[in-house]
């Protein structure tokens, strides 16, 4: 079993609908968690942290936490052609090692 | 704002060459995280370095070795390349030592092994 767990997709939604991305991790002492979005052949771009359990919105992005369950998700609001890309979901167990799940593809058709 | 930079950007050697990848932190910046990540591959954490002092290993070859500078540039040296090493090398950054800061990743270099 991976660390972090993602559904590779690919993710499709039409554009200006909800997108939600999933992850589970499988250290219970995961402290902080990151996501991060990609596009081919360029480097991840952060897009939100989380650290403690509930929601955290930021624009049209809403991180949501549940230790108990070991899940982390992002939802994309109104999504647009332009968030079409990789989302990488990366937890951090306490040191300065952060693991990266496999990442979800998402496409938004116009 | 001041992003993280690689250079170069892009390298091609041949086999069993070395190469010496640079990553300048973000200012202010004293931690640096070293990844890999080969074709439709997630980055794959290999080592970092806080203060000047490894603060963690990954998955990095014997081959490759690395080290943080007085001005907290680092620098990734890999010898006795294999065809396998091609693949996008990120540098990223942050501030100081907490598992909570946030990484923030430069544009990668490309290496390529032929």
């Amino acid at each position: 079993q991976k660390e972090v767990e993602q559904n590779s997709g690919p993710l499709s939604v039409p554009e200006g609908a909800i997108a939600s991305l999933n992850c589970t991790y499988s250290d219970r002492v995961s402290q902080s968690f990151f996501w991060y979005r990609q596009y081919s052949g360029k480097s991840p771009e952060l897009i939100m942290s989380i650290y403690s359990n509930g929601d955290k919105e930021d624009g049209r992005f809403t991180a949501q936490l549940n230790k108990a369950s070991q899940y982390v998700s992002l939802l994309i609001r109104d999504s647009q052609p332009s968030d079409s890309a990789t989302y990488l979901c990366a937890v951090n167990t306490g040191g300065f090692k952060t693991i990266f799940g496999a990442g979800t593809r998402l496409f938004v058709k116009a | 704002a001041a992003g993280v930079i690689q250079s170069p950007r892009h390298l091609i050697k041949e086999k069993r060459e070395t190469a010496t990848l640079k990553c300048y932190p973000i200012p202010r910046h004293d931690t640096v995280y070293w990844y890999q990540q080969g074709p439709g591959q997630d980055p794959q954490f290999l080592i970092s370095f806080y203060e000047k002092m490894q603060s963690d290993k990954g998955s990095i070859p014997d081959r490759f070795s690395a080290q943080q500078f007085s001005d907290y540039h680092s620098e990734l040296n890999m010898s006795s390349l294999e065809l396998g090493d091609s693949a996008l090398y990120f540098c990223a950054s942050s501030w100081g030592q907490s598992s909570y800061n946030e990484q923030f990743f430069g544009p990668g270099t490309r290496l390529t092994v032929l």
